[in-house]
């Protein structure tokens, strides 16, 4: 069966510095990745998702950067974070349809499974 | 991906039924209509997804407007551990998440 893992589950950070979060899924492979932001009562922001290695898509400039170094490894960056980069941060993951599009699969559908979060405080 | 419309909160009582509905007016032809739940401090989980036809799951039913303008979330026996925000989103390649809707179960 399919696992994702995140970590770490919480992480306290001070203005100005750097920020790495990881997560990676079992069980599958070549799966399109997604992070997302959920700030305090606030919807799920889409920040990037990607359909393969080295393949990044932006939703939202920001601060914030994203790579995928590995086909099941999905890593969220920031060489200086902000007072607003405060938020659960999650994961997630989906079927990937056809190799070798730029943007995700047009999959059947796009079930996607999500990571228990990071919660992430900027002080 | 379609711009969904829900209701901020709903009540239910134990054992009833719990009818979420979700208002997706620009859902284009080819996108599916999904819902998820989101218990505090947890990650979304799936509940059901459609595109035009009902569908029934051990955890809801979808009922999907033959417009496919809007849809509603049927929890048939809502039990206490129901109680969470319930998403409704419609999408083809990427998913758009607002608010959703904090559905609360009482005794």
């Amino acid at each position: 069966s399919q696992t994702i893992h995140q970590w770490p589950a919480t992480l306290v950070q001070p203005v100005g510095s750097p920020l790495s979060l990881e997560c990676t899924v079992e069980g599958t492979s070549n799966p399109n990745l997604y992070w997302y932001r959920q700030a305090a009562g606030r919807g799920l922001q889409l920040l990037f998702y990607s359909v393969g290695i080295g393949q990044i898509s932006s939703e939202v400039p920001q601060n914030l950067s994203a790579s995928r170094p590995q086909d099941r490894q999905f890593i969220l960056s920031s060489k200086k974070l902000l007072l607003s980069d405060s938020g659960f941060y999650l994961c997630a993951w989906s079927v990937h349809g056809t190799s070798g599009s730029p943007t995700p699969s047009r999959h059947i559908y796009n079930e996607q499974f999500f990571g228990p979060g990071t919660r992430l405080t900027v002080l | 991906d379609a711009k969904t419309t829900q209701p901020t909160s709903m009540d239910c009582a134990e054992g009833r039924a719990a009818n979420l509905p979700c208002n997706h007016s620009t859902i284009s032809g080819n996108e599916y209509v999904y819902w998820y739940r989101q218990i505090h401090s947890q990650g979304p989980q799936y509940i059901i997804h459609g595109l035009k036809n009902n569908e029934t799951n051990e955890m809801a039913s979808l009922i999907i407007t033959e417009d496919r303008k809007s849809s509603t979330l049927i929890l048939p026996h809502a039990t206490l551990r129901d109680t969470a925000v319930y998403y409704c989103t419609a999408g083809y390649s990427t998913l758009t998440f607002g608010k959703g809707t904090m559905l609360l179960v009482s005794p």
